[in-house]
């Protein structure tokens, strides 16, 4: 099956730890996206990156990592600088084409206790 | 500052009823307005609207965008529980710089009662 997959789908962690949500897409999308989805907010852009070893800050970097070492992957560390880390978090892909059709992954919940 | 402002934030029809959503929208070097809908986990595509005055259709789904007034609806006719869920309206900025972000509004979660 082609798509986007996240994993865990819930998390939980104590305050102070460091987390990676993981991210992988099988569409041979050059774009890849993270979201923080938070309730009555919307979706608000945490990192992307358009091509593998690059990426780039989006509107609430602050808190968080990212790496793009393949094509597939990007994942999302969330560190304890982050100050308010329970959310829901999704990942997104685009493809080289750039018809602003992002497709979503299925989203991990996580708590922090 | 690019934004999308989506409204209502809630509603609460019953089967049959239609709904309009809105989205307005203020961006830089507009490319693109997309529809979402989410229900509870990953949003799915809907529509994206490029043209002002074009009205995109699927079953009982239609939009139509207007670049003037900078505003879309979304339309819902014969609502049934299923099309409850969150709407999420989107915003691509164009010009040199595009990455294919994307800026999204609130959303409007719309609840459909039998």
């Amino acid at each position: 099956d082609g798509g986007i997959t996240q994993s865990p789908k819930y998390l939980f962690r104590k305050e102070g730890q460091n987390v990676t949500l993981s991210c992988e897409q099988n569409l041979n999308h050059d774009a890849m996206y993270w979201y923080r989805q938070d309730p009555g907010q919307g979706l608000r852009l945490i990192y992307y990156s358009q091509i593998v070893n690059d990426f780039q800050k989006g509107d609430i970097a602050e808190g968080y990592s990212v790496s793009r070492e393949k094509k597939e992957s990007f994942p999302l560390t969330v560190t304890s600088a982050q100050k308010n880390p329970t959310a829901f978090y999704l990942c997104a892909s685009q493809g080289l084409a750039r018809t602003d059709t992002q497709y979503f992954g299925p989203g991990t919940r996580l708590t922090v206790l | 500052e690019d934004k999308v402002v989506q409204s209502p934030l809630s509603l609460v029809v019953h089967e049959g009823d239609t709904v309009t959503l809105n989205c307005s929208y203020e961006v830089t070097n507009f490319r693109s307005l997309l529809w979402y809908k989410q229900e509870k986990k990953a949003p799915t595509f809907l529509f994206m609207l490029t043209s002002s005055g074009i009205e995109k259709k699927s079953g009982r789904l239609s939009s139509i965008l207007d670049k003037k007034e900078l505003f879309s609806i979304l339309n819902i006719t014969a609502t049934q529980t299923g099309d409850s869920a969150v709407y999420l309206c989107a915003v691509s900025p164009g010009g040199s710089s595009n990455t294919g972000k994307l800026i999204f509004g609130q959303g409007t979660t719309l609840q459909v009662k039998p």
